[in-house]
């Protein structure tokens, strides 16, 4: 059964500086995506970052990145030069392509505080 | 371009009442659609997904269902409410045959009295 685990429940970091927010996952599907999202305070989910699990090189979009280990089942999101409006939740998700069908399921999230 | 839009963005209802949330995709054409709730401090649980028009599947069973009467309208309803219906209720879409992305709505907050 597919299983995603985010194990920091809250994160803090300074402004401007680097944070790594974690996610594992677990799947027997050999073809998946990886998602991460960001959740204000206002509450809509918004799409930060995707990687196929056949994906050669880590995505990255802007001052995300996101580290693939696929040997490990890790998938952690890297925000580089944190800024005050990055204080959010933070949700990894995925979904099997082969097995899983439409479905995508989430972890547990990471509450990120950026302090100024 | 695609939008989606989700109504009402806040509900209170009481316990036993009828419930009926509504999601449309502008832009775009036989989406899959998804319903998911979130409990407060909690992560997102797939409720529905729908692939086409009367298509249907059920991920959790529960007090609610959902229907798919138009290709770019979802709806999430339930005869009589619990308190523990409850929650943020997101509704999202998926262009078909695209697998890297998924939009949301602005979601709908319940509360159940």
């Amino acid at each position: 059964a597919q299983k995603i685990t985010q194990t920091q429940p809250g994160m803090f970091v300074q402004e401007k500086e680097a944070v790594t927010l974690d996610c594992t996952y677990d799947t027997s599907d050999p073809s998946y995506g990886l998602f991460w999202y960001k959740q204000p305070s206002s509450g809509e989910m918004i799409f930060l970052i995707y990687q196929g699990s056949y994906d050669q090189q880590n995505a990255t979009e802007g001052r995300y990145s996101l580290n693939f280990q696929k040997a490990r089942k890790s998938a952690n999101l890297v925000i580089s030069a944190s800024q005050l409006g990055d204080s959010a939740m933070y949700f990894c998700a995925m979904r099997e392509v082969n097995t899983g069908g439409f479905k995508t399921i989430f972890g547990a999230g990471t509450r990120l505080f950026v302090k100024a | 371009s695609q939008t989606i839009h989700q109504w009402p963005a806040t509900l209170v209802q009481p316990v036993g009442s009828p419930l009926s949330l509504e999601c449309t995709v502008e832009g775009t054409s036989n989406p899959n659609l998804y319903w998911y709730r979130q409990a407060a401090g909690r992560g997102l649980q797939l409720l529905f997904y729908s692939v086409g028009i009367g298509q249907i599947s059920s991920e959790v069973p529960q007090n609610l269902s959902a229907s798919r009467p138009q290709d770019r309208q979802f709806i999430l309803s339930s005869k009589k409410l619990l308190l523990s219906d409850s929650g943020f209720y997101l509704c999202a879409w998926t262009p078909s045959g695209k697998k890297n992305i998924q939009y949301f709505g602005a979601g709908t907050r319940l509360s159940v009295l």
